[in-house]
């Protein structure tokens, strides 16, 4: 089973500030990791997938790269509406099966 | 506008038996994988299930496999989850989810790509 861990834990950056996400598989997952964020007492939004495609709608400041075992979440410029908790995700080839990862905490500092 | 609405979130004692469902509209529903995913208070997000567009493949996490079902209507544009031999450990809010493709597991793709606002379960006696 392939097990996602990100990092930090717990980011604390200002308003305006680049915030960079790690998330890192415990083997390859070639291209497959997708990246949602999720607001207090709302839904998962997806964000990223593909590694690098930006999902419908989302703003430009959101980027991701990567792939085999290491990826990343970038937001060029923090707006007070992205402080939320972010969680990347993949799929197994066969039998698909979906894993998240535990989630990076990005708060206001 | 892609819409999902889930129900049948109780409290339940342990061992019962519990059938959620999701509503789907705003999309060609017969068109598109869906899944169920949870999360229990305070934590991170676990992938319950999956099914393909049109029902004929289902696949579920180690932890529910055995015990959860996953279904279809595509005439009624509805999603389920029968969860049997409920545990302490299964209590969470339930989401259902859209995938971006028709079986859940194609070569790219976005995967899932919108969510209900999510039904509680609860387990205790």
């Amino acid at each position: 089973e392939i097990v996602l861990t990100q990092s930090p834990a717990t980011l604390s950056l200002s308003p305006g500030e680049r915030a960079t996400l790690s998330c890192r598989a415990s083997q390859s997952v070639s291209s497959y990791l997708a990246w949602y964020q999720q607001k207090p007492g709302q839904a998962p939004r997806l964000l990223i997938y593909d590694a690098s495609n930006r999902a419908t709608g989302i703003p430009a400041r959101f980027s991701g790269s990567g792939s085999g075992t290491d990826f990343t979440l970038t937001i060029s410029s923090l707006e007070p509406e992205d402080f939320a908790v972010y969680y990347c995700q993949q799929r197994s080839n066969w039998p698909p099966k979906y894993t998240f990862g535990q989630g990076t905490k990005l708060e206001i500092k | 506008e892609v819409q999902l609405v889930e129900s049948g979130g109780v409290v339940v004692q342990p061992g019962g038996s519990l059938r959620l469902s999701c509503a789907a509209s705003g999309f060609t529903f017969d068109d598109y994988a869906m899944h169920w995913v949870r999360q229990a208070p305070g934590k991170g997000l676990e992938w319950v299930s999956l099914i393909s567009w049109d029902g004929g493949s289902t696949y579920y996490a180690d932890s529910v496999k055995g015990r959860f079902t996953i279904s279809r209507d595509n005439s009624k544009n509805s999603l389920y989850l029968q969860m049997n031999s409920l545990r302490a450990e299964d209590t969470a809010l339930y989401y259902c989810a859209k995938d971006g493709t028709a079986t859940g597991y194609s070569s790219g793709g976005p995967p899932l790509d919108y969510w209900g606002q999510g039904t509680l379960v609860t387990v205790s006696s």
